[in-house]
């Protein structure tokens, strides 16, 4: 069981390249999340997915994409990243019928 | 006003002694709140959750939640270097909503044991 899995560790990215980062959970949850984490400024929510095949928009959604492909996985696309875009991605998700979030490893991302 | 607010710190504490860590929040319907401590390069980790008004202890660490003045604070007894850590406070305003939680997340107190 490896719980909540996130690839990559690491990027750095030049202005206007896409990626896509991507998570999976291995706990049987429904609900998943992306958030960044910037100095100062806290976890913000960018997308959540209530259950297979819903997502919606969080906090901060703008330059963001997602996917949740099935119930194990749930995908970040970045279009055409930006500096602003800098930050740590951390992908979380909740058991069904509770609100606890578990995290994962996180994805350190630089974008030149 | 931010919706979930913590001292940034940092907040230095002699080991052995207690570590006090306060929240407020900004929502009164409020019902779900967590202490998660993340250590520096890594992931939040869940300590606590406490849903009712009052103590909730487990181990070194004991929750408070006084929803009348909208704080809820975290008490870590006999504070060991390993406490050393930033500690974030999580406020969820839709339990029972389950599929539409969110959590509003404090920008974190950083925790200091001091040898």
């Amino acid at each position: 069981n490896a719980g909540v899995t996130q690839t990559p560790k690491f990027q750095v990215l030049k202005t206007g390249q896409s990626m896509t980062l991507q998570c999976a959970q291995d706990m049987n949850h429904n609900s998943m999340y992306w958030y960044r984490q910037d100095p100062g400024m806290g976890l913000r929510l960018i997308y959540y997915s209530a259950s297979e095949g819903t997502t919606d928009k969080g906090e901060v959604p703008n330059g963001y994409n997602v996917s949740r492909l099935n119930k194990r996985e749930f995908s970040l696309r970045l279009e055409s990243a930006a500096p602003s875009q800098t930050s740590v991605y951390f992908c979380a998700s909740t058991p069904q019928r509770t609100d606890t979030q578990y995290f994962g490893p996180g994805t350190r991302l630089t974008v030149l | 006003q931010k919706e979930v607010e913590q001292n940034s710190g940092p907040l230095s504490v002699p080991e052995g002694a207690i570590a006090s860590l306060n929240c407020t929040y900004s929502d009164r319907g409020s019902q779900s709140f967590f202490w998660y401590r993340q250590y520096s390069g890594k992931s939040p980790e869940l300590i606590m959750s406490i849903y009712s008004n009052g103590d909730k202890e487990d181990g070194r660490f004991t929750a408070q939640l006084n929803k009348a003045s909208q704080y809820v604070s975290l008490l870590i007894r006999d504070s060991q270097p390993s406490d050393s850590a930033t500690y974030l406070c999580a406020v969820n305003n839709l339990r029972g909503d389950f599929g539409n939680e969110k959590l509003t997340f404090g920008t974190g107190t950083r925790l200091t044991i001091i040898p």
